[in-house]
């Protein structure tokens, strides 16, 4: 079966520092892996996605993830964070043979001013 | 684009009522999903419709909850009777068939007394 975790259910980083969200998936093939936010009050909003080709894809935001294959994981990372990044982060993967999306349990990003 | 609109917004009523949920996908997606949120369970998917067909119920909870989409622009959720433990927040998400992702609506946050 197909799955994404993430380890940690929340993260605190200081605004300005680099900030990093932890996702590792399980699926058998190629993974087709998405990062999700969701601000207070509202729906999740895609951030990017992974499918095939360069390992550092870059979303929205300022917003960008890490394919690595040998270690099952999807990172999501800032350079710099800002207090307006703190939300709710999904990682989810497609299921193969559907439109369905597994998500994860989500990480609660704090940054503090 | 005007988004995935779901309505209403906020939702309470008296357990025992009969409750529906409304959502209007982006025009052109042919996928639709129904997702339920709360603290303790995370983000579940309920049932997801493809070209207007129910392909995957196997979330829903009980006989209680029953969706439909009669065309391309309209879906429901309904659950009938409603019970304490279905509140929650409901939300809809609509995509193109494929790798593309899912765009959320803002949710129905549904209280049952």
């Amino acid at each position: 079966a197909q799955s994404v975790a993430q380890p940690e259910d929340q993260v605190n980083v200081a605004e300005g520092n680099p900030l990093t969200v932890k996702c590792t998936y399980s699926v058998s093939g190629n993974p087709y892996l998405f990062w999700y936010v969701q601000y207070p009050n509202r729906g999740l909003q895609f951030l990017l996605k992974y499918i095939t080709g360069d390992n550092l894809v870059k979303g929205s935001y300022g917003f960008e993830a890490e394919f690595n294959k040998s270690q099952t994981s999807f990172h999501l990372k800032k350079p710099s964070a800002l207090v307006s990044d703190s939300a709710l982060y999904f990682c989810a993967v497609r299921d193969r043979n559907t439109d369905k999306l597994i998500f994860g349990t989500g990480t609660r990003l704090q940054v503090f001013p | 684009d005007a988004g995935v609109i779901q309505s209403p917004r906020h939702e309470v009523t008296e357990m025992g009522q009969e409750v529906t949920l409304r959502c209007k996908p982006i025009s052109g997606h042919n996928s639709l999903f129904w997702y339920r949120q709360t603290m303790m369970r995370g983000l579940e998917l309920l049932i997801y419709f493809n070209n207007n067909v129910p392909i995957d119920d196997s979330g829903m909870p009980e006989d209680r909850f029953s969706a439909k989409m009669p065309n391309a622009s309209f879906s429901t959720l309904k659950i009938q009777p409603s019970e304490p433990r279905d509140s929650a927040v409901y939300f809809c998400a609509s995509s193109r068939t494929g790798l593309e992702p899912q765009h959320f609506g803002d949710g129905t946050r549904l209280s049952i007394l």
